[in-house]
Formats: C-alpha cells, structure tokens, sequence
C-alpha cells in the first residue's frame, strides 16, 4: 500500500487560514487523496477527496502537486470545531475493497 | 448527524464473553465497513460487507466475525473476549462505489474488565 507522511501535531490560531501537508511520494495513477478528522469523542468525518485537480467544498479546499507526490489541506478560517486528529489517506481502489488505511494523522490545534 | 447508527454505545464486560455490536448505515448506502480503534493500534479496518456480501477483510480476528443482513444493517460479533479487545468499534457506511466518501458512526466503546 502506498503510505502517507504528516506532520505530528500542527498549531493555529482562530480565524487564521491552515495549511496541512501531506506527503504520499509512491503515490499510484489510479489512488485518490482522502482528507478525514477524528473530533474528540467522535467517529471520523469525511473532508474532501480528489485525484489530480484542486477541489474545494464547504469544508476545505485540497491542493494537489503536480506529481501528485504531495498534497494539502486547506482551511480558510479556522474555528475552535476545527481542532481535531486530520488523516491523509490514499484509497485502495482495486477491485471492489475501498478500505481506508489510517495513519497516525496530524493533531490540530486551534488556539482562540 | 452522520446517517449511521451504531448501539449500544457503551459495552462493559468480562473476559470469555461474546458480544454483538450493530450498525445501521445511511439511508441508500449499501456498503459497510467495520474498523477497529485502540490507543496502541490507531484505527484499523476489519472487514466490508457490500449488498450482503463480505467483500475485503482486513486485520480481523478468527473470533470475530460479522454479517450484513437483507435490511442492510450489519452486526459484529466478538467472542472470547480479552482483555486487549476493549477499544472503540466504528462502523461506516458509502453507496460502495470507487471513492465515495464513508460516513462513520459514533461508535462502541467496548470495556473488557
């Protein structure tokens, strides 16, 4: 399986714009970049997914390399709801499993 | 508000027992997925069902074991539980299409005493 590398822990202030990188050099044509957050006391929560271009949701905006080695997790203003564990996965789309494989993720926190 | 339902929301027992945990997915989706949490082994995907058939397995234990039923709500059952089995179980559940999103339930919390 490709892996993924996050950054332990990232800090932020409040209405201030995040950046959350990820690194996913081995990387396959065909593996999709998913962004989900664990809040505390809860189960993980879909962000945003992409496979070549940027995407923009509700939520947060994904930008991806050009090589697609990287990518980042972009929220624009920062809430104190926002502090959670952020996962970046690669989707395992072969055949018909779509599990996702969790790292350890990074921990954001949201200073007011 | 995720869509799934997952009960009971807290399981406290001994060790050698058998429990069920159940999952209602969202109105729609036809795949469910089961994963396991611990503090020593993050989140862990266990197994999918899509449309009543186990279709991926992951790291799950020989006693444990899960079914989809035609209602599509999913059951996991653990037996002869130890002490290592307490963590958090979450089920999730996506329309079972290449890259859809999964929406994951709050969770069990199951405590083995």
């Amino acid at each position: 399986d490709a892996k993924t590398t996050q950054p332990n822990s990232m800090e932020s202030n409040e209405e201030e714009p995040v950046h959350l990188p990820c690194n996913h050099s081995t990387i396959s044509g065909t593996d999709y970049i998913h962004w989900y957050r664990q809040l505390p006391s809860q189960g993980p929560e879909y962000v945003i997914h992409g496979l070549t271009s940027n995407v923009n949701n509700r939520m947060a905006s994904l930008a991806i390399a050009e090589d697609r080695k990287s990518s980042t997790l972009i929220l624009h203003r920062a809430t104190l709801r926002d502090a959670a564990v952020y996962y970046c996965i690669l989707s395992i789309a072969g055949g018909s499993n779509y599990k996702l494989t969790f790292g350890k993720g990074t921990l954001l926190t949201v200073n007011p | 508000d995720s869509g799934v339902t997952q009960t009971p929301k807290h399981l406290i027992t001994a060790t050698g027992q058998r429990v069920t945990l159940r999952c209602s997915p969202r109105s729609g989706d036809l795949s469910v997925y089961w994963y396991q949490q611990s503090l020593d082994q993050g989140l862990q995907f266990l197994i999918q069902y899509y449309n009543g058939e186990e279709r991926a397995k992951g790291n799950i234990l020989e006693r444990f074991s899960a079914q989809q039923f035609p209602d599509l709500h999913s059951e996991l059952n653990l037996s002869s539980l130890e002490l290592g089995d307490s963590a958090l179980y979450f089920c999730a559940s996506s329309v079972g299409q290449p890259n859809q999103p999964q929406h994951f339930g709050d969770g069990t919390r199951l405590s083995i005493l």
